[in-house]
């Protein structure tokens, strides 16, 4: 159990258009979720928690305007990329926990985005 | 958030036991030490995590030290699948947090055949 579906996996878009991406946890139900971006040969770093029902919590220096978060159901959360310019061209990564218990934490395959 | 130190890097041959270490000497009562390794171009894969005993599953171990500041996941048998980088967090589960991990630079292991 405890599998976290990422879609797209690879994207490439125009700059100046914007992009969706969907973490869906799908065999658990998750109250929280966490977005974060990892650029090549460098850890990752966490952009924003998202919370159901309420809205996310960036982390400093995240832009939550450019970064639009949307947890609408217990199993699903989206990253939009708005306004992409190539300097977005990142590996985006989702994460979840079941809810109500002390597992650790599953991510998702990660979405490559290419901004050109 | 605690921060925890890694080494950069490290080696080991297949079929060999490896020992990674990471110190944590700032971590709090609530915090839990997990374990992550991540393949090129994947999502991390959660390994283990522990409080304070000493925790097995079918992955590793995870060694705790009496004081908490340091914990070393042992690999008792790498393969050539092992290789990856492997990241020592902690999670906070207390406050505002939401339990987020905050991750490190983590200990590239390299396993030669």
């Amino acid at each position: 159990g405890a599998v976290v579906s990422q879609h797209p996996s690879r994207v490439i878009c125009k700059s100046g258009t914007s992009v969706k991406i969907e973490c869906r946890s799908l065999d658990f139900q998750a109250t929280t979720m966490f977005w974060y971006r990892q650029f090549p040969k460098q850890s990752l770093m966490l952009m924003a928690t998202s919370n159901e029902g309420s809205k996310a919590t960036y982390e400093q220096g995240v832009e939550k305007d450019k970064f639009l978060i949307n947890h609408a159901s217990l199993t699903l959360s989206t990253l939009t990329v708005t306004s992409a310019h190539p300097e977005d061209s990142s590996f985006y990564i989702c994460s979840a926990r079941r809810d109500g218990t002390n597992y650790g934490y599953t991510f998702g395959s990660g979405t490559r985005l290419t901004v050109v | 958030d605690a921060k925890t130190t890694q080494p950069n890097s490290m080696e080991s041959n297949e079929e060999e036991p490896v020992h990674l270490p990471c110190n944590h000497s700032t971590i709090s009562g609530t915090d839990y030490i997990h374990w992550y390794r991540q393949l090129p171009s994947q999502g991390p894969e959660y390994v283990i995590h522990g409080l304070t005993s000493n925790v097995n599953n079918r992955m590793a171990s995870l060694a705790i030290a009496e004081d908490r500041k340091s914990s070393t996941l042992i690999l008792h048998r790498a393969t050539l699948r092992d290789a990856a980088v492997y990241y020592c967090i902690l999670r906070d589960v207390g406050g505002t947090s939401y339990g987020k991990l905050t991750f490190g630079q983590g200990t590239i292991l390299t396993v030669h055949p």
